[in-house]
C-alpha cells in the first residue's frame, strides 16, 4: 500500500525553525518527484516546493523561496522540509504530496497525499 | 503567481449537474494542458479528480469531468449526490515552471 506519512509540526516562535519530515512506503520512492502543499487554517492550498527524484532540482514558490529548503534522503525513503525564519502566515497544515507521473514534474498532478503535519508559529 | 480563480461557491441539488470554472491566464490554464482538480472532504487529504484537462485516475467515477476553453477550466459534476459535498480546487502548471492552485469552490448539495 502506498502511504506518505508526515511528522515534525509544532509551535514554533516567529523566527524560529522547525524540519517537517515525510515518510513514505509503497512505491520506487527515488523515480518520482515530490511536492509539499500547505493549507493555512480555512484557507486554500497553496503549493510550496518540488524536488526531483534524484534531489538535484528544486523549486520554490515565491512566499517561501530563500527561508524554506526541500531535501530528501533516498536511502531512507524520507522526503525533508527545513523551514527557517518562520512567520505568522506560515501558519498551516503541511502535506507532501507524490507527482503522478516521472514525466510531470511540477504539473501540479499529486496522486498520493499523506494526511499532513500542522506547524502553528505563534509567540 | 497568482492563484487561479474560482467561484467561492455553487451548489446544486441531488440528480442535478453542476459545473465549476477555473480562470487564469495564458501563462498557466490557457497556455498548457496541465489542469487538475481536487476533491477536499471536511478534515481529509485532497484527493485527484481530473489531470491533464480531461482525464481521470483509476477509481474516479465518471461522473466527474473536465474541460477547458480558452483560459478557463471547468469540472463538470453530474448525478449530484450527498457524498460530493466538498471543496474542489483546481491547480494548473505555469509559464514559471511551477504549479498553482485555485482559491477553491465549496460545493453544496441541496
Amino acid at each position: 500500500e502506498v502511504q506518505l506519512l508526515e511528522s515534525g509540526g509544532g509551535l514554533v516562535q516567529p523566527g524560529g525553525s522547525l524540519r517537517l519530515s515525510c515518510a513514505v512506503s509503497g512505491f520506487t520512492f527515488s523515480s518520482y518527484a515530490m511536492n509539499w502543499v500547505r493549507q493555512a487554517p480555512g484557507k486554500g492550498l497553496e503549493w510550496v516546493s518540488d524536488i526531483s527524484g534524484s534531489g538535484g532540482s528544486t523549486y520554490y514558490a515565491d512566499s517561501v523561496k530563500g527561508r524554506f529548503t526541500i531535501s530528501r534522503d533516498n536511502s531512507k525513503n524520507t522526503l525533508y522540509l527545513q523551514m527557517n525564519s518562520l512567520r505568522a502566515e506560515d501558519t498551516a497544515l503541511y502535506y507532501c504530496a507524490k507527482v503522478r507521473s516521472i514525466l510531470e514534474r511540477l504539473s501540479g498532478v499529486f496522486d498520493i497525499w499523506g494526511q499532513g503535519t500542522m506547524v502553528t508559529v505563534s509567540s | 503567481q497568482s492563484a487561479l480563480t474560482q467561484p467561492a461557491s455553487v451548489s446544486g441539488s441531488p440528480g442535478q449537474s453542476i459545473t465549476i470554472s477555473c480562470t487564469g491566464t495564458s501563462s498557466d490554464v490557457g497556455g498548457y494542458n496541465y489542469v487538475s482538480w481536487y476533491q477536499q472532504h471536511p478534515g481529509k487529504a485532497p484527493k485527484l479528480l481530473i489531470y491533464d484537462v480531461i482525464n481521470r485516475p483509476s477509481g474516479v467515477s465518471n461522473r466527474f469531468s473536465g474541460s477547458k476553453s480558452g483560459n478557463t477550466a471547468s469540472l463538470t459534476i453530474s448525478g449530484l449526490q450527498a457524498e460530493d459535498e466538498a471543496d474542489y480546487y483546481c491547480n494548473s502548471y505555469t509559464s514559471n515552471s511551477t504549479p498553482v492552485f485555485g482559491g477553491g469552490t465549496k460545493l453544496t448539495v441541496l
